[in-house]
């Protein structure tokens, strides 16, 4: 069955550490990927996506995303927490022109 | 340059009765597409609109409905609501051709609350 799965519901992280959240899909072709960020109470905001060449993407507020097709995952990171970086994290496959959503990761960040 | 609006933010209805959302596409994009997030989850499809038309739908309910007029804006229509229907409902829209053909630009949602 074609999936999105997101193995962490909760990480906690301290400000100025490094960040690694999973992705792993699966769709019978590469699909089209895509991280989104939710505040609380906000609507989704598009962090990167990938399409195709380089497997490693640069997004918006810092953060990169390296694409892996043996391993059908597609990992958010960023190299340095900032408070204001809690929030959930949706990783999204491009599916028949829509998206299909993961069931989301919550950041909770430490001072 | 106005993005996705909805309206109305937050509503609270009782099961039975029937509700509708309203969306405005962002500026340029003809395509709409209606989710569900439930609290805790990730947002679920309900459907897409271009042309007016309905043109896929995930797996929901004929409770629920839509409409797209030719202005792109989109309404979605639940009827005989239920308990479980208690969500964000998010809109998004998107150009149908081109180099944003495959990203998606979301509203801030509307939390329907049914008692």
């Amino acid at each position: 069955a074609q999936s999105v799965t997101q193995p962490d519901i909760h990480i906690t992280v301290s400000e100025g550490a490094s960040l690694e959240l999973r992705c792993n899909y699966s769709y019978g072709a590469t699909p089209y990927l895509f991280w989104y960020v939710q505040s609380p109470g906000q609507g989704l905001q598009l962090l990167l996506k990938y399409f195709s060449g380089d497997t490693l993407v640069q997004g918006i507020k810092g953060f990169e995303a390296e694409f892996k097709r043996s391993q059908s995952s597609f990992n958010l990171r960023k190299p340095s927490v900032h408070w204001s970086d809690a929030a959930e994290y949706f990783c999204a496959v491009g599916y028949n022109n829509d998206m299909r959503f993961g069931a989301g990761t919550r950041l909770t960040v430490k001072p | 340059d106005a993005g996705v609006t909805q309206s109305p933010t937050h509503l609270i209805k009782t099961r039975g009765q029937q509700v509708t959302l309203r969306c405005s596409p962002k500026s340029g994009h003809d395509t709409v597409s209606w989710y569900q997030q439930a609290l805790g989850q990730g947002p679920q499809f309900i459907f897409q609109y271009y042309e007016e038309e309905e043109r896929q739908r995930g797996n929901f309910p004929d409770r629920f409905s839509g409409h797209q007029f030719p202005n792109y804006s989109s309404e979605l229509n639940v009827n005989a609501l239920l308990l479980g229907d208690s969500a964000l409902y998010l809109c998004a829209s998107r150009h149908r051709r081109g180099s944003g053909a495959n990203v998606l630009t979301f509203g801030a949602g509307s939390r329907l609350t049914v008692l």
